[in-house]
């Protein structure tokens, strides 16, 4: 099964809103990640929070974690036409080797 | 160049066929994985080595088996392909040299496979 689910399954908004998608997973994790796939495309890394860390920005990306809510969110602000794609969330489990991927969002932003 | 290549990037086969799909990096990073990725849903993890000597199985390793060539080459074979294995397949990349908790992924462009 996933360990991370992503909520909502597909969001669509206009350009220059926000979009805010969320990310839950089940087991203790030594940092989550979040990816960002074009259509058909192979995915790139966006931006990696610790287990230790609460938020994390880069760009026009915020990232928050709670640990005890084993929740996560992905705000991408001022959203751009070019922001459309999937985002998947992405964990290493405490005490395994390899990530695990949530199902994703699909974010479609209308000009 | 792209650091991660994935060949073919398009196949179609037939069931019972064996077929190879081929990843190559110029990164130099010592781990690496594939992954499959069905319609709408995110990636599950086949193999994955984390130098030419390790090898591991991923959740979803029957009917597929892997080679690791060199460091730089991950190869993924399907032993008798059958429908269900249609699916994109994606070759990732890491460095172990960082700390467990700053390795991230590298992909490639994926191979599309249609078993017939």
């Amino acid at each position: 099964s996933q360990q991370g689910e992503e909520d909502p399954q597909a969001l669509s908004i206009q350009e220059g809103e926000n979009a805010t998608m969320n990310c839950s997973y089940k087991t203790s994790i030594n940092n989550l990640q979040w990816y960002r796939q074009n259509s058909g495309r192979g995915l790139v890394h966006l931006i990696l929070i610790r287990s230790n860390e609460r938020e994390k920005h880069s760009g026009r990306l915020r990232v928050t974690l709670d640990t005890s809510k084993k929740s996560s969110s992905l705000l991408i602000t001022a959203s751009r036409a070019a922001d459309t794609a999937s985002y998947f969330c992405a964990t290493v489990r405490m005490g395994r080797r390899a990530l695990t991927f949530g199902s994703g969002t699909r974010l479609q932003v209308q000009p | 160049d792209a650091d991660v290549t994935q060949t073919p990037r398009n196949r179609i086969t037939k069931t019972g066929k064996r077929i190879m799909l081929e990843c190559s990096q110029t990164k130099g990073h010592d781990r690496m994985y594939w992954y499959r990725q069905d319609p709408g849903l995110g990636l599950r993890l086949i193999y994955y080595s984390f130098d030419v000597k390790d090898i591991n199985k991923g959740e979803i390793s029957d009917g597929y088996s892997v080679s690791r060539q060199a460091q730089a080459k991950f190869s993924l074979s399907l032993e008798s392909a059958i429908p269900n294995q249609t699916a994109l397949y994606f070759c990732a990349t890491s460095d172990s040299g960082l700390a467990d908790y700053q390795e991230t992924q590298y992909f490639g462009p994926g191979t599309r496979l249609l078993v017939l």
